[in-house]
């Protein structure tokens, strides 16, 4: 049991390339999330998945875009990259633990755009 | 809605003291409360959360936090750090009936020898 998994885990861009983040998860979570965590900013919702075949904007949606393409799988892509968009990125699977519902994150992808 | 503020960006605190880090919350429905830890260059991890019933929440690690409804707050408390526990702390609030978790700005806890 992996729970979140997350690739590439560093990615360095230039300004104007696209990438693909991609993430995984094997607890069989209905809810699926994309973050972004800045210094003292905390993490900010990008985007979000309540279940398979649905996604919703977050907080800080703009210059992003999701598929939801199984109930494994949520990847988050940047079409044109921006230096703001130079970040650590944290996809989530929410679940029940023991009767309780948890978030689970995965290690994080740290992104760097030139 | 939901907001979460943390009202200290970082705590230093010296081995073996007890320390508090302080959350409180805005939200106009009941909600779920969260402490999550994150090591330096790694993911969020779990301390403890608060969904219903006793309002002394027991974490992992020996943390520990307290819901207080009539204060909005959350703080988590630990009383004898460890250098192990440095680390940043965030707290995270969730509405009843919302996916989303809005996480606080986060405490630096620097645990000194």
């Amino acid at each position: 049991n992996a729970g979140v998994t997350q690739t590439p885990k560093f990615q360095v861009l230039k300004t104007g390339q696209s990438m693909t983040l991609q993430c995984a998860q094997d607890m069989n979570h209905n809810s699926m999330y994309w973050y972004r965590q800045d210094p003292g900013m905390g993490l900010r919702l990008i985007y979000y998945s309540a279940s398979e075949g649905t996604t919703d904007k977050g907080e800080v949606p703009n210059g992003y875009n999701v598929s939801r393409l199984n109930k494994r799988e949520f990847s988050l892509r940047l079409e044109s990259a921006a230096p703001s968009q130079t970040s650590v990125y944290f996809c989530a699977s929410r679940g029940q633990d023991r009767g309780q519902e948890t978030q689970y994150f995965g290690p994080g992808t740290r992104l760097l755009v030139l | 809605a939901q907001s979460v503020t943390q009202l200290d960006s970082q705590v230093p605190v010296f081995e073996e003291a007890p320390v508090e880090l302080r959350c409180n919350y805005s939200s106009s429905v009941s909600v779920y409360l969260f402490w999550y830890v994150q090591y330096p260059n790694q993911g969020l991890q779990l301390l403890l959360k608060y969904l219903s019933g006793s309002t002394l929440v027991k974490g992992i690690n020996g943390f520990e936090a307290e819901f207080n409804k009539s204060q909005t707050s959350f703080h988590l408390r630990k009383p004898s750090v460890h250098i192990s526990d440095t680390a940043e702390y965030f707290c995270a609030v969730k509405g009843a009936g919302s996916y989303q978790l809005t996480f606080g700005k986060g405490t630096k806890l620097s645990v000194i020898p």
